[in-house]
Order: structure tokens, then sequence, then C-alpha cells
């Protein structure tokens, strides 16, 4: 298909565990976002690639997130030790260019991250 | 930063009745406003965007006028459907352009 795809969907892993949740933009899109959902609440953003540099990291919540992405293709969220506060739905979004926030955004159906 | 305050939920309609979702905004300059849905069990999508003031955005019978003198962006529909149950999320970019700023989300149930 042509849209934002995440993998797995659905991630449910213990307490203290490392995941990696991937996510694979719409081709031709420089920019990605990654967002973090918690039940019933809006959406918290994490990270922006633009390429695959990173110009603002100011959303992650501590240093046991890091992201990467691959020239203007994957990326890849790692949560290292996780915690049950990480529990939520992790949503991954890309757009044509960054263009100042003015170009729509395309989110991918997210992975539910469970961590028990 | 800029920032979105939306509407509070839940709202429950029936189907026909008229729909406002509220959606004010503080912002630096005039950025571009959208409104997104998110269907049970999916992703969020665009449902329309409004990029200067003035401007109305309009999809699949939803409208949402871009307001400066009300710094206000709120979402109408004079005659909602079930399959129009869903959250709906007001957003903006922030300052710096580099990402989105989501209001809390309403929740619309529209029953038969």
């Amino acid at each position: 298909g042509a849209g934002v795809s995440q993998s797995p969907s659905n991630k449910v892993t213990e307490k203290g565990k490392d995941v990696e949740l991937r996510c694979d933009p719409i081709s031709g899109h420089t920019a990605l976002y990654w967002y973090r959902q918690r039940l019933g609440q809006g959406l918290e953003f994490l990270i922006y690639f633009q390429g695959n540099s990173a110009p603002d990291k100011s959303g992650l919540p501590s240093d046991r997130f890091s992201a990467e992405r691959t020239g203007e293709s994957v990326s890849t969220l790692t949560i290292q030790r996780t915690q049950q506060e990480d529990s939520a739905v992790y949503l991954c979004a890309s757009s044509l260019t960054w263009a100042g926030g003015r170009n729509e955004q395309f989110f991918g159906p997210g992975t539910r991250l469970t961590v028990l | 930063g800029n920032s979105v305050t939306q509407m509070e939920g839940p709202v429950t309609l029936s189907e026909e009745a008229f729909l406002t979702i509220n959606c004010t905004y503080t912002a630096t300059g005039y950025p571009s406003l959208f409104w997104y849905v998110q269907y049970p069990g999916e992703g969020l999508q665009l449902l329309l965007k409004a990029t200067k003031a003035d401007d109305k955005g309009s999809n699949k019978g939803f409208e949402a006028t871009y307001r400066k003198e009300t710094t206000s962006f709120h979402l109408e529909k004079g005659s909602v459907q079930v399959s129009d149950s869903a959250v709906y999320f007001c957003a903006l970019p922030e300052t710096s352009g580099s990402r989105l700023t989501f209001g809390e989300g309403t929740q619309l149930t529209v029953n038969p």
C-alpha cells in the first residue's frame, strides 16, 4: 500500500525489557514524526526527523527513549528498560516536507505497547 | 509556543442532529489549522484544513472556518450520521513548525 505502515501492531512486553517499534513512511516523504497516545488522552509529540537528522527531540520523555532513521526511509523507536507508564499507542506520521508545518501529516495505524 | 484548546467530550447526539466542536488556539503568526479524525480501531486521518485567515475547510459534510478575530476553528456538521462516531482532534503546527500540537480530542457518539 501507499500509506504509512508500522510494526508490530501490538506488542506486549515485561517491565525492564527493551522494545523496538518500526515505521515505514510514505515513499518520498522527507519528514517523519513519532507521537505517543496514552489511553483516553491526546497526542504527545516525541521526535521529528527531516531526512535522517532529528532537529527536534524535545518530546522524548527520558534517556530510555531513542530513535533513528535510515536516510529518508524507515525509522525505529527504541524504548529501553520499559516501564508500565510506557504503555500507550505509538503513532508515526510522515509528510512530504517540513514546510513550516503546513504540509499534511499522514499517520500510520500505530503500535499498541503494553508493559506488564 | 503555539497551543490549542479543544472542547471536552464526550459528545452524544442523535442521528441528523447539528454538531459543533469548539477549538480555540494561541499562535504566533497565522499557522495552518487542522482537524483530524480517528475512527474506532483506525489511525488518525486528516478531515480538513485551512491555511489562512477566513479560509473554510470542508470535507464529508464537515466545515470549519479559520477566524483570526476570535482565534477559533470550530468544527461543524449540519446533520451527523452514525458513521461519524469517532474522536476528533484540532491541531496546529508548533511555533517552529516542526510538529503538530493536538487538542485533547473530543469523543463523538451518534446514536440511530
